[in-house]
């Protein structure tokens, strides 16, 4: 059974920085890619960005793009989201997400979300 | 950019109804849509792929179909545990994953 266990959420101030991790099992996590998947209150979904499984390659939306870097190990099973220059803007449940071999951005698999507050 | 517009923004409706939720490419994304399901507080899940194929586990009353822009997922024979937030979002041509607004399902 797929498993994505997210950790790293905090109340963090607008400029600060924040580390989430994502521990995986249950399959071969270096073959798939992964995404970061976000969710403002009250609002809809938003992919925030992905990473291949093997070659590492990286994709980011315009909104984060030069803020977040997400990275993996794929010796340990974990996907990593760090988070620089954070804004009011990026408070949400972050989502771990464990895409589609086949389908790149088809999310099969959800984590059950860690919160991320940006405030003063 | 792709955009997806999905409607209608909320439905109310009796269990034993029929819902239907429709989705809009600004252009054309072939198949590559799929639909997840968000009930209150969790997360979202995988409902169907590939426009009209269901996920593992998926009950056969979701039904998705559609090509090109335009898209639907009906529910047929509504109950209770329907009651949730259903997000269409293409996949699969661009680096990113773009979701529609969603349709707030409520079961009367």
């Amino acid at each position: 059974e797929v498993q994505l266990l997210e950790s790293g959420g905090d109340l963090v101030q607008p400029g600060g920085s924040l580390r989430l991790s994502c521990a995986a099992s249950g399959f071969t996590f270096s073959t798939y890619a992964m995404s970061w998947v976000r969710q403002a209150p009250g609002k809809g979904l938003e992919w925030v960005s992905g990473i291949s499984g093997s070659d590492g390659n990286t994709y980011y939306a315009d909104s984060v793009k030069g803020r977040f870097t997400i990275s993996r190990d794929n010796f340990n099973d974990i996907l990593s989201l760090q988070m620089r220059s954070l804004r009011v803007e990026d408070t949400a449940i972050y989502y771990c997400v464990k895409e589609n071999y086949y389908d790149s951005r088809r999310f099969d698999s959800w984590g059950q979300g860690i919160l991320v507050t940006v405030s003063s | 950019e792709i955009m997806l517009t999905q409607s209608p923004g909320a439905l109310s409706l009796s269990p034993g109804q029929r819902a239907t939720l429709l989705c809009r490419a600004s252009q054309s994304i072939t198949n590559y849509l799929a639909w997840y399901q968000q009930k209150p507080g969790r997360a979202p899940r995988l409902l169907i792929y590939g426009a009209s194929s269901r996920a593992t586990g998926i009950p056969d009353r979701f039904t998705g179909s559609g090509s090109g822009t335009d898209f639907t997922l009906t529910i047929r024979t509504l109950e209770p545990e329907d009651s949730a937030v259903y997000y269409c979002q293409h996949y699969g041509l661009s680096p990113t994953g773009t979701f529609g607004l969603g349709t707030k399902v409520e079961i009367k």
